[in-house]
């Protein structure tokens, strides 16, 4: 079965600092990776998806992933974070011809921006 | 706002009681989810439906745990003899089309106190 890493449970940053969440999954074979944004008092959204093609995959609000298959990685990046970026951050997996269509959730990043 | 949504959207009980949720999903969808998250964790994946068929359960669904879509639309949750560990957030989420690829869209959850 397919697992997920996020390493930084939380983290605090200034206003115009660049992030950098890390996420690592473990599982052989073909996988589509996700990353949803929670924010305060609102629902899980999607920020990104890869699932195949160009590693490097654009989401909304400026946020973008790269997938370095050989690392078993998906990170998330953005360049100037903004306070509106606080929220929770969950990195997901599922794997191709895993038997299981749910997808498997990360614990989550807590990322706070200070103005 | 034709988002999916969740009803109630608390509930306590009494330990040994049962209890049902119902999920109200974006019309026309094709895929329920059914995910619980407990504190400090991401989503766990539960059970899926494609259309009225259920076609996929986790071991984390135990026998006291039911789930219906019985005219492929709103789906029902049903939890027999309450724990306190089944205290935790249930959140349902819905997509479009058929493959694992298509984004979830999560609804705002139910969240479950056993006491």
């Amino acid at each position: 079965a397919q697992s997920v890493s996020q390493h930084n449970h939380h983290v605090i940053l200034s206003e115009a600092a660049s992030l950098e969440l890390g996420c690592n999954y473990s599982y052989g074979g073909t996988v589509n990776l996700f990353w949803y944004v929670q924010y305060p008092g609102q629902h899980l959204q999607l920020l990104l998806k890869y699932f195949s093609g160009d590693p490097l995959v654009k989401g909304i609000k400026g946020f973008e992933a790269e997938f370095i298959k050989s690392k078993f990685s998906f990170n998330l990046r953005k360049p100037s974070v903004q306070w509106s970026d606080t929220a929770e951050y969950f990195c997901a997996v599922n794997a191709e011809g895993g038997g299981a269509d749910g997808l498997t959730f990360g614990k989550g990043t807590h990322l706070i921006i200070q103005p | 706002d034709t988002g999916v949504s969740q009803n109630p959207r608390h509930k306590i009980t009494k330990r040994g009681q049962n209890v049902t949720f119902r999920c109200d999903p974006i019309s026309e969808h094709n895929r329920l989810y059914w995910y619980r998250q407990t504190l400090g964790q991401g989503p766990e994946f539960l059970t899926y439906f494609q259309n009225e068929a259920q076609l996929e359960k986790s071991r984390l669904l135990s026998d006291r745990f039911s789930a219906e879509r019985p005219k492929g639309s709103f789906s029902t949750l049903e939890i027999q003899r309450t724990e306190q560990g089944d205290s935790a957030m249930y959140l349902c989420a819905s997509s479009l089309g058929y493959a694992v690829t298509d984004t979830q869209y999560f609804g705002p959850g139910t969240r479950l106190t056993v006491l």
